[in-house]
């Protein structure tokens, strides 16, 4: 069965500074990986997505991922944060089966930017 | 439209009360999704629906009767709920997977539901 591993549960960090988010994989099989935004009583947003091709993986507010096959990583990153990315992310594989995608989210990763 | 809407934002109800969720999507998707978030937690699958048609029940317990309508709607039917089933209830729709179009989904803003 397909996992996901959120490395960290809380990222704090400054306004402007940049960060990361790690998220591992175990499969055995292709893989196709999510990032999604919850943003404080919402429901998610997805950020970007790899399904196959170049990658480093380009997404919505600036954040971008990259595709590791050799270490199974999906890590998310983005090169300055606002205040308003403060949020919680979370990395999801999917096992496509029988038409329709079920996702296996990681446990999340609570994002806190402060000015 | 790629809004996926959700009727009511909250809803507060007693253990023999009867209540429904509504989801809606106007999309064009035929795969239609009902998750379960605790607080602080990733969200867990309950029911997958693909062409109006139960195509995956999570082991969730009966007091939770989920209905496709149509390829628009998803309800849920809720039924002698218990304190512990207090959390935020989201639909996800998405096209059906196939080799050509991994569709990604698309989640409603959610329901609050609390249990008294």
């Amino acid at each position: 069965a397909q996992s996901v591993t959120q490395l960290d549960s809380q990222v704090p960090v400054f306004e402007e500074a940049p960060v990361e988010l790690r998220c591992n994989y175990s499969s055995s099989v292709s893989v196709y990986l999510f990032w999604y935004v919850q943003y404080p009583n919402q429901g998610l947003q997805l950020l970007l997505k790899y399904l196959s091709g170049s990658t480093l993986v380009k997404g919505i507010n600036g954040f971008e991922a990259e595709f590791n096959k050799s270490q199974t990583s999906f890590h998310l990153r983005k090169p300055s944060v606002h205040i308003s990315d403060t949020a919680e992310y979370f990395c999801a594989v999917s096992e496509p089966s029988g038409g329709y995608n079920k996702l296996i989210f990681g446990a999340g990763t609570r994002l806190a930017v402060h000015p | 439209d790629t809004e996926v809407t959700q009727t009511p934002k909250h809803l507060v109800m007693g253990m023999t009360n009867k209540k429904s969720l509504k989801c809606e999507q106007h999309m064009g998707h035929r795969v239609m999704y009902w998750y379960k978030q605790k607080a602080k937690k990733p969200p867990e699958l309950m029911f997958v629906y693909s062409y109006e048609k139960l195509s995956i029940n999570e082991s969730v317990p009966s007091r939770f009767s989920p209905e496709c309508p149509n390829s628009s709607l998803l309800n849920l039917h809720l039924h002698a709920l218990q304190p512990e089933d207090s959390a935020l209830y989201l639909c996800a729709s998405s096209q059906v997977w196939t080799s050509g179009a991994q569709g990604e989904q698309f989640f409603g803003p959610g329901t609050r539901l609390t249990v008294l």
